[in-house]
């Protein structure tokens, strides 16, 4: 089974619609990301997890929310899905790594398109 | 604001070759980087990462060098197989201990059998 898996895997929904993509992971890392990835831009964060306890906005936190329900789930939120949020997102996870960082590991994503 | 970035988009290789991958940093707190490795319909994957306190990191077939002088990070990868065939990340951790990766837009390797 994967270490870090993502639902769903794609999902089209319509303007202003709210919508949640989940991630659970099997590591028991602490710590939890969720990024976007558009063509052209790379990956930018949209909110992290250090651990059950702690949000922290990102990069690009507007129109999104997030939900750290356990240390192995963390959930993404778009409140009212606009058509500019089409893009993949990934979950990702690292263990802290203290005092140095380490890796973080990606699920496979979630293709989201909003018509 | 502090970004990073790659000199090249694409790069096409014939299989066998050695294949380097370029990417810019600017900031020079950054004590950490990261190769991914992203397979079309997938995440990325972690290849090799290197701590800015090293010029020179080696993995199975692929050797990161770090330039803190110009800011410069590259990925060499030794052989290329057509399995190579992917789009490369460069990130950088420019947090600190809060440790949060900023990443380049990518190079599309693509190899030639």
């Amino acid at each position: 089974d994967a270490d870090v898996t993502q639902t769903p895997r794609n999902r089209i929904t319509k303007t202003g619609k709210r919508i949640m993509l989940e991630c659970s992971q099997t590591k028991g890392h602490d710590r939890m990301y969720w990024y976007r990835q558009d063509p052209g831009l790379g990956l930018r964060l949209i909110y992290y997890s250090f651990d059950v306890k702690d949000i922290n906005k990102g990069e690009i936190s507007d129109g999104y929310s997030v939900s750290r329900q356990a240390q192995a789930k963390f959930s993404l939120s778009l409140e009212s899905a606009i058509p500019n949020q089409t893009a993949l997102y990934f979950c990702a996870t690292s263990d802290g790594g203290h005092p140095l960082p380490n890796e973080q590991f990606f699920g496979p994503g979630t293709r989201l398109t909003v018509l | 604001g502090e970004s990073v970035g790659l000199h090249l988009p694409t790069l096409s290789v014939q299989e066998g070759d050695n294949s380097i991958i370029n990417c810019a940093y600017s900031n020079s707190a950054s004590d950490y980087f990261i190769w991914y490795k992203q397979e079309s319909g997938k995440g990325p994957q972690f290849i090799i990462d290197i701590r800015s306190n090293m010029d020179k990191r080696q993995g199975q077939r692929v050797t990161v060098l770090l330039n803190k002088t110009v800011k410069h990070l590259s990925l060499q990868i030794a052989a290329t197989q057509p399995g190579d065939s992917a789009v490369y990340f460069c990130a950088e951790n420019s947090g600190g201990s809060n440790y949060k990766l900023t990443f380049g837009k990518g190079t599309l390797l693509t190899v030639n059998p």
